[in-house]
């Protein structure tokens, strides 16, 4: 079975601290997708990245950062120096299908709270 | 270019009541799909529609929930009658197939927040 776990269900920090949000997920796929998304107090989940199961390569993009490591079947966030514009919820997300759009299996989410 | 819309934002209902929402893909895509968030919960699938069909609806709940999309446009999710355990925030999805780094990625709206009394 597919599972998503975000443990952390929400994370206080004071602006320009570092924050790391935690995923760890479990598939018996071998080949599949990962993503983060973003719910502003809008609503709407907004896109962040998706990682294929292929690629363990870091990513970073401005302040926000992505550990993927098959080892220990996580997928980590990192916001670097946070924002109050960051302040969300935060939901990570897989997907079974390496190609063909599948599903989304999402973790519970963490909700991030950046005070000023 | 528009994103996914759906409407109404906010219904509340009345426990045996009909009520239907409705979701605009963004332009062009063809795949469609439904998810549900209960009380703080995960997001969870419903369905997923490709063009007009019904691809997987493997998450609907039971056959108190009806969704359709005709002509492969916009969908309309119908759960009649409501209980109690229905409410919560509905999202709706759309992706587009193909190659590149943009394709098959799930956009999603706003959800429509359902409350049931």
């Amino acid at each position: 079975a597919q599972k998503v776990t975000q443990a952390q269900t929400e994370i206080s920090v004071v602006e320009k601290e570092d924050v790391t949000l935690d995923c760890v997920y479990e598939t018996r796929d071998t080949t599949y997708y990962l993503f983060w998304y973003k719910q502003p107090p809008s609503g709407e989940l907004v896109f962040l990245i998706r990682r294929n199961s292929f690629d363990e390569q870091n990513e970073i993009s401005g302040r926000y950062s992505w550990n993927f490591q098959k080892s220990t079947s996580s997928f980590n966030f990192t916001i670097t120096a946070s924002q109050v514009v960051d302040s969300a919820v935060y939901f990570c997300a897989l997907s079974g299908t390496y190609y063909n759009t599948d599903k989304l299996i999402f973790g519970t989410g963490t909700r991030l709270q950046v005070f000023p | 270019e528009a994103g996914v819309t759906q409407f109404p934002s906010h219904s509340v209902i009345e426990k045996g009541q009909t009520v239907t929402l409705r979701c605009d893909p963004i332009s062009g895509h063809d795949n469609l799909y439904w998810y549900r968030r209960v009380m703080g919960k995960e997001i969870k699938f419903l369905l997923h529609f490709v063009k007009e069909s019904k691809q997987d609806e493997s998450g609907m709940p039971n056959n108190r929930f009806l969704a359709e999309r005709t002509g492969g446009t916009y969908s309309t999710l119908k759960v009649q009658p409501a209980e109690l355990e229905d409410s919560g925030v509905y999202f709706c999805a759309s992706s587009q197939d193909g190659l590149g780094s943009l394709k098959n990625i799930q956009y999603f709206g706003a959800g429509t927040r359902l409350s049931v009394l």
